[in-house]
């Protein structure tokens, strides 16, 4: 079973679309996250939701846009995409980081390549 | 949001050495965590930490917690093909978010 598991793997589009990706986490965390990770590796929070209440809002632009429909699922909507959105989006949870969890440990997904044309 | 600064950026070895990286941080946290990081693939934790000074082993890999609690080592024994990869360290402190080091890019050369 996978713990983390977000879909699709491998994301090609046009400039100017409207996409999504979809993440889910069978941990019974939480707390979930959208992750960027960039060419040079870097990797960048971008939201956290804990318990579908959104936490951190990081310096991203309007266009994208999280919903967490329950603590289990949180899905990521990019509208009007631009060639500088090209990276891997990677979708993590852990227990309850907010909530003064201790002993925590964040799980990563496989990541979604996505290229914008 | 806060980089940790990790070293080295990457290293070239031939099988069988053992390998050495750190990361340091100008804030202190209460938990360390080291990953892997696969082409293609997402971070897969290798250990966490949350103890000061707490030193914690994973087959060839040893990881220790600094005493000041602004950093933390990994170590790699008898490296291996396998071993090559980007590996991460990450803080956390209760209450905040996980940052992230700028990650060292191993490669083994057989």
């Amino acid at each position: 079973d996978t713990a983390v598991s977000q879909t699709p793997k491998y994301l090609v589009t046009q400039m100017g679309n409207d996409k999504s990706i979809k993440c889910e986490q069978n941990l019974g965390h939480d707390t979930m996250y959208w992750y960027k990770q960039d060419s040079k590796k870097f990797l960048k929070i971008m939201f956290s939701y804990n318990n579908k209440e959104l936490i951190i809002n990081e310096t991203v632009p309007n266009r994208f846009s999280p919903k967490s429909p329950d603590k289990a699922h949180l899905n990521l909507h990019i509208n009007s995409l631009e060639l500088g959105d090209s990276a891997v989006y990677f979708c993590a949870s852990s227990l309850s980081t907010f909530m003064g969890g201790t002993n925590e440990k964040l799980f990563f997904g496989s990541g979604t390549q996505l290229s914008v044309l | 949001g806060q980089q940790l600064n990790q070293s080295p950026q990457s290293m070239f070895i031939q099988e069988g050495e053992d390998v050495s990286m750190n990361c340091t941080s100008s804030s202190i946290f209460n938990t360390w965590l080291w990953y892997k990081q696969d082409p293609g693939e997402g971070p897969v934790l290798l250990i966490a930490l949350y103890k000061a000074g707490e030193l914690t082993s994973n087959g060839r890999l040893t990881a220790q917690f600094g005493i000041t609690r602004k950093d933390s080592f990994l170590n790699i024994s008898a490296s291996i093909p396998s071993d090559v990869g980007i590996y991460f360290c990450a803080g956390f402190h209760t209450g905040n978010q996980f940052y992230f080091g700028t990650g060292t890019s191993l490669t083994v050369i057989p």
